[in-house]
């Protein structure tokens, strides 16, 4: 079935780096645009990076850009999210979504489970 | 773009008819999504283009407006729908998120 499945998470201290990736299935992966959203705990959500379905072209929030780098790897049917400098403030449920398919209509439809970071000393 | 959502919390009983609205701080045409979330689980999608229901989602949901105002409407509560739900733009990036409306068993 079709399915994003997040990994990666886990405890890291300030300054630290994280790697998440998120894996896709039951779909044709490079039709897709990508983006990741995040959650703190007990807070709404937030959009974090968009990669298009060549990735040459990639979108940052303010609060991530310069620490934050997305990609994607068609062969192995992934999407990535290098997270460096981490702040606490990165604290967050991390989840993989759809963006927009191959005609650029807005997706959104499918949502990984999440994958939870937490920078904390 | 801001998106301003209200009320942030509300209580019904099941059977009542739900109402939330969200305001974009520009024009967005209907480059409007609406979600819900339960806790512990992924943001559902329910709604694109302002009115255009998601494949699967019953039509007790429904969505309108279109410019800077827009609402998300549910028919009939049922006890399934007690949750979070979130108003989403994507007229540009960075997208941006509403700040949510939790609804809540009266």
């Amino acid at each position: 079935q079709v399915q994003l499945v997040e990994s990666g998470g886990g405890l890291v201290k300030p300054g630290g780096s994280l790697r998440l990736s998120c894996a896709a299935s039951g779909f044709t992966f490079s039709d897709y645009y990508f983006s990741w959203i995040r959650q703190a705990p007990g807070k709404g959500l937030e959009w974090v990076s968009y990669i298009s379905d060549n990735g040459r072209t990639r979108y940052y929030a303010d609060s991530v850009r310069g620490r934050f780098t997305i990609s994607r790897d068609a062969a192995k049917n992934s999407l990535y999210l290098q997270m460096n400098s981490l702040r606490a403030e990165d604290t967050a449920v991390y989840f993989c979504v759809r963006d927009r398919d191959k005609k650029y209509e807005y997706a959104f439809d499918v949502c990984g489970q999440g994958t939870m970071v937490t920078v904390s000393s | 773009i801001q998106m301003t959502q209200s009320p942030s919390s509300l209580s019904a009983s099941v059977g009542d008819r739900v109402t939330i609205t969200c305001r974009a701080s520009e024009v967005i045409g209907d480059h409007l999504a609406w979600f819900q979330q339960k806790p512990g689980k992924p943001p559902k999608s329910l709604i694109h283009t302002a009115s255009r229901l998601q494949s699967g989602v019953p039509s007790k949901f429904s969505g309108s407006g279109s410019g800077t105002d827009f609402t998300l409407t549910i028919s009939s509560l049922q006890a399934e729908d007690f949750a979070t739900y979130y108003c989403q733009q994507y007229r540009s990036y960075p997208l941006t998120f509403g700040g949510g409306t939790k609804v809540e068993v009266k």
